[in-house]
């Protein structure tokens, strides 16, 4: 079955920092490029960052407001993308979802069911 | 850089046919053909809808429609059904490579 499930969120005090987890199954995952899309409680849809295939150089991008603070990145041999969390704010709170972008240019057939970070104190 | 903009809300009777616009730039809508479209059901992941302004994925409806005109694409759901209750969100990719949402818009149908 193709899927994506998204783990690892949980609560957080501001500051402090979380990885969280995507285990990417039924494709060729080391040929996907993979983003991460957040959505705050009752809000819409944000773009966190993409990571590109390795044979693609596997290089990031972030959104503004994370850049710096988030890091993406994968191990194709477990085919499991990752979310590194650092200097977390309240407004980071959201539920997070992984995304395989299939055209290059965010084309997002494929969604995990999500996992929610809450960063309170 | 700043979310497309999107009507907050949209309604329409059943069989009666809707659009929901979204407004950028010349640095992402306006800039390339690459806007999509998601439907997003209370508690659900996002489903794509639509993809390279006007194309539609396999096994969803022609009912749904995309174009562009300039900085605004819209998406257009003909013969409303109930099922199409939603929140929808337009994206577009950006001179920075990156990628951009819209606010998102609330489909109401009566």
């Amino acid at each position: 079955e193709v899927q994506l499930v998204e783990s690892g969120g949980g609560f957080v005090k501001p500051g402090g920092s979380l990885r969280l987890s995507c285990a990417a199954s039924g494709f060729n995952f080391k040929d996907a490029w993979m983003c991460w899309v957040r959505q705050a409680p009752g809000k819409g849809l944000e773009w966190v960052g993409r990571i590109k295939s390795k044979p693609s150089g596997g290089t990031t991008d972030y959104a503004a407001p994370v850049k710096g603070r988030f890091t993406i990145s994968r191990d194709d041999s477990k085919n499991t993308l990752y979310l590194q969390m650092n200097s977390l704010k309240a407004e980071d709170t959201a539920l997070y979802y992984c995304t395989w972008d299939s055209s290059g240019f965010y084309r997002f057939n494929l969604w995990g069911q999500g996992t929610q970070v809450t960063a309170t104190s | 850089q700043s979310a497309l903009t999107q009507p907050a809300s949209v309604s329409g009777s059943p069989g009666q046919s809707i659009a929901i616009s979204c407004t950028g730039t010349n640095s992402d809508v306006g800039g390339y053909k690459y806007v999509s479209w998601y439907q997003q059901h209370p508690g659900k992941a996002p489903k794509l809808m639509i993809y390279d302004v006007t194309s539609r994925p396999s096994g969803i409806s022609d009912r749904f429609s995309g174009s562009k005109s300039g900085n605004t694409a819209s998406l257009t759901i003909s013969g409303l059904q109930a099922e199409d209750e939603a929140d929808y969100y337009c994206a577009s990719y950006t001179s920075s490579s990156t990628l951009v949402f819209g606010g998102g818009t609330k489909l109401t149908v009566l």
